[in-house]
């Protein structure tokens, strides 16, 4: 059964601060998927990553595929309170399913 | 072009009621997921429609089924409904015919089971 794992499972900053959240699996993925949720809302996509080691950045968000497709980090710069939501990653298993973490619940305090 | 929608947003239902969701999937995706969401069990998949095919089923008891129309709408039936269905119900699409997956949620329909 594959299982991906993020961490921390809840993370409280102030306004202004770095943070960092990982998405970790045993796992390889074809693709990886990034989503923020809002109370009672569908998770909205962020971003895909595709290729291992590649990076990309949306805004002040850094997304980083890890070179063995098993795992995923999403930095937030600077955070704002609008970042404020619920940061789920998804495995895509090589079109068979889509395999989700739990969820990083993040708050940022103005 | 138009995400995905789903209907009802909100359905309050009694215990051993039925409830069907309906959802609309972005204009050309021909797959659609259903999946259960709860603050204790996250998100939960309870399968995916292809060309009016199930193609996948994750483990859910067989009160709750689902159907693809040729229009690639889908809908999705739990019957006997028990107080543990309160759940906020997701639907996603994807276009399968890319080079990789990416799944487009709805909003979501919120049921609770009285």
């Amino acid at each position: 059964t594959q299982l991906l794992e993020q961490s921390p499972q809840f993370l409280s900053i102030q306004e202004g601060e770095n943070l960092t959240v990982y998405c970790n699996s045993s796992s390889v993925f074809s693709s990886l998927q990034w989503y923020r949720q809002e109370p009672g809302e569908g998770p909205v996509l962020l971003v895909t990553v595709v290729t291992g080691g590649e990076v990309k950045k949306l805004k002040r968000l850094t997304f980083q595929f890890g070179d063995a497709r098993k795992d995923s980090s999403l930095h937030i710069t600077a955070a704002q309170p609008g970042d404020t939501g619920l940061y789920l990653c998804a495995g895509d298993n090589y079109g068979q399913n889509f395999v989700f973490g739990p969820g990083t619940r993040l708050s940022v305090l103005p | 072009k138009a995400g995905v929608t789903q209907t009802p947003r909100y359905l309050i239902k009694t215990r051993g009621q039925q409830v069907t969701l309906s959802c609309s999937p972005i204009s050309g995706h021909r797959s659609v997921s259903w999946y259960q969401q709860t603050p204790g069990q996250g998100l939960q998949f309870l399968f995916e429609y292809f060309s009016e095919t199930q193609r996948n089923k994750g483990n859910f008891p067989g009160r709750f089924s689902g159907r693809q129309f040729s229009n690639s709408r889908s809908e999705m039936n739990v019957s006997t409904l028990e107080l543990g269905d309160s759940a906020l119900y997701l639907c996603a699409s994807s276009l399968v015919s890319s080079s990789y997956n990416e799944q487009f949620f709805g909003p979501g329909t919120r049921l609770t089971v009285l």
